[in-house]
């Protein structure tokens, strides 16, 4: 099993640029979930979704951000524009059936905006 | 709001001694409590998964224990090495179909 895979995993881009991070969810599991981490405020739960719909996007701090899922195999987050306070490490986790147990996370990608 | 601490951001501890970690949480009343270990450059990694109807779950070296009354889980890992040193982090969510916050993390240093 090849895990969570995620690209890229180093993004740098200035201020204004679109930025698109991809994820590859374990094959078979119900739920993809995206977070960020920062010093300042840990992990976020930005978005989830389950069967490929997305249902809770609470989490995500602007419609900057969007984020989608095709298929069952992979999904996108879009931060259009980008601005410097998106600088962060952004994660990719599927969870087989069950939304509040084991997360199982790829190995990010740092994102920095110049 | 709710709110999940653990016990401080650095732990020092010399090799072959326990390390105990703590995670209070305020507000909230989780049915799940789960330990993640975190690399540098690495995503978290799944350690343990504690229920509110267990007081105890042990998997090799490391014991969680999750006190619903007192509101904290401790973590400890016996016997500990070097390789054990990472950030650990808390995560709660309120049931098997809740999603799962996160601690900020306790960085554990295991010195030789």
């Amino acid at each position: 099993d090849a895990g969570v895979i995620q690209s890229p995993r180093h993004e740098v881009t200035e201020m204004g640029q679109e930025v698109t991070l991809r994820c590859k969810p374990i094959s078979g599991h119900d739920y993809l979930f995206w977070y960020r981490q920062t010093m300042m405020r840990g992990l976020e739960l930005l978005i989830y979704f389950n069967n490929n719909v997305p249902i809770d996007d609470s989490g995500m701090p602007e419609d900057r951000f969007s984020a989608k899922m095709p298929n069952a195999s992979f999904s996108t987050l879009k931060i259009q524009p980008s601005e410097p306070r998106d600088s962060a490490v952004y994660f990719c986790a599927s969870s087989p059936d069950r939304l509040g147990e084991k997360l199982f996370f790829g190995s990010g990608t740092q994102l920095s905006v110049l | 709001s709710q709110k999940i601490e653990q016990n401080s951001e650095a732990l020092n501890i010399q090799e072959g001694k326990t390390a105990t970690l703590t995670c209070n949480y305020t507000n909230y009343s989780p049915a799940y409590l789960q330990w993640y270990r975190q690399d540098p450059g690495r995503g978290p990694v799944f350690l343990l998964l504690i229920r509110e109807n267990e007081k105890e779950k042990r998997k090799e070296r490391l014991k969680v224990t999750f006190d619903t009354t007192l509101k904290q889980s401790l973590f400890h890992i016996t016997a500990s090495q070097p390789a054990d040193s990472a950030t650990y982090l808390c995560a709660l969510s309120r049931s098997s179909a809740s999603k799962i916050i996160f601690g900020s993390g306790t960085r554990l240093s295991i010195r030789p």
